[in-house]
């Protein structure tokens, strides 16, 4: 039973311009979302995070979307850039104490900016 | 300052042999976990370690015993290797909402 769900198994993108990576969760007690990002044969780097008391978070070029009552959560990336082509993958976990780091992920989504 | 390190990078074994997986961080955090990496299933929890001391259950724990031998270190062990435990395996620390990723170990079992 896949809780938290990528139904995009990969995106393609022209430089500069918007890309938006979706998620979705079935989870009623998820209430911290993240996305990681992952180039090939490296690990995932943590890229931005929410908190279910908030709908939106930014940090420079990436903003996330939290729309609790779709249980749906997504990452736009603007201006997209060809080194943003990497492996996303969405998370959730129950917040606080040790379950921070016990996330459930998502299959991840293929992202390709092309120049 | 090297963060999480993962040693082999590259494992292949037979069917029933065993290996340990190590892993160290060199940045103070507490929370220590294990990760296995599939296609199509994104990453998924094997074990945890809250703190020195404790390990826990996660996901997909069956076919692993992990050891939090200190604060650094975090080791997995395939007792008698199977197929389907072929994966690539990550280990990460946490210190709050954010996990650090060792870049993986891709494990074979032939």
């Amino acid at each position: 039973d896949q809780q938290v769900k990528q139904n995009s198994p990969s995106l393609s993108v022209q430089e500069g311009r918007i890309s938006i990576l979706n998620c979705d969760y079935t989870n009623s007690m998820f209430d911290y979302f993240l996305w990681y990002k992952k180039y090939p044969a490296e690990g995932p780097t943590f890229l931005i995070s929410i908190s279910s008391i908030k709908d939106k978070n930014e940090d420079g070029r990436f903003t996330v979307f939290l729309n609790k009552s779709a249980k749906h959560l997504s990452l736009h990336i603007v201006p997209s850039q060809p080194g943003d082509s990497a492996v996303y993958f969405c998370a959730a976990s129950g917040a606080g104490g040790t379950s921070y780091g016990k996330l459930t992920f998502g299959q991840g989504t293929i992202l390709t900016v092309h120049p | 300052n090297a963060g999480v390190t993962q040693t082999p990078k590259f494992q292949v074994l037979k069917t029933g042999q065993s290996m340990t997986l190590q892993c160290a961080q060199d940045m103070n955090h507490n929370s220590m976990y294990w990760y296995r990496q599939d296609p199509g299933m994104g990453l998924r929890l094997i074990y945890y370690s809250a703190s020195e001391g404790t390990t826990d259950k996660g996901e997909v724990p069956n076919g692993y015993n992990v050891s939090r031998l200190n604060k650094r270190e975090f080791s997995l062990r395939l007792e008698s290797a199977a197929p389907s435990q072929t994966s690539v395996y990550f280990c990460a620390s946490s210190h709050g909402e954010k996990l650090f990723f060792g870049s993986g170990t891709q494990l074979s079992v032939l």
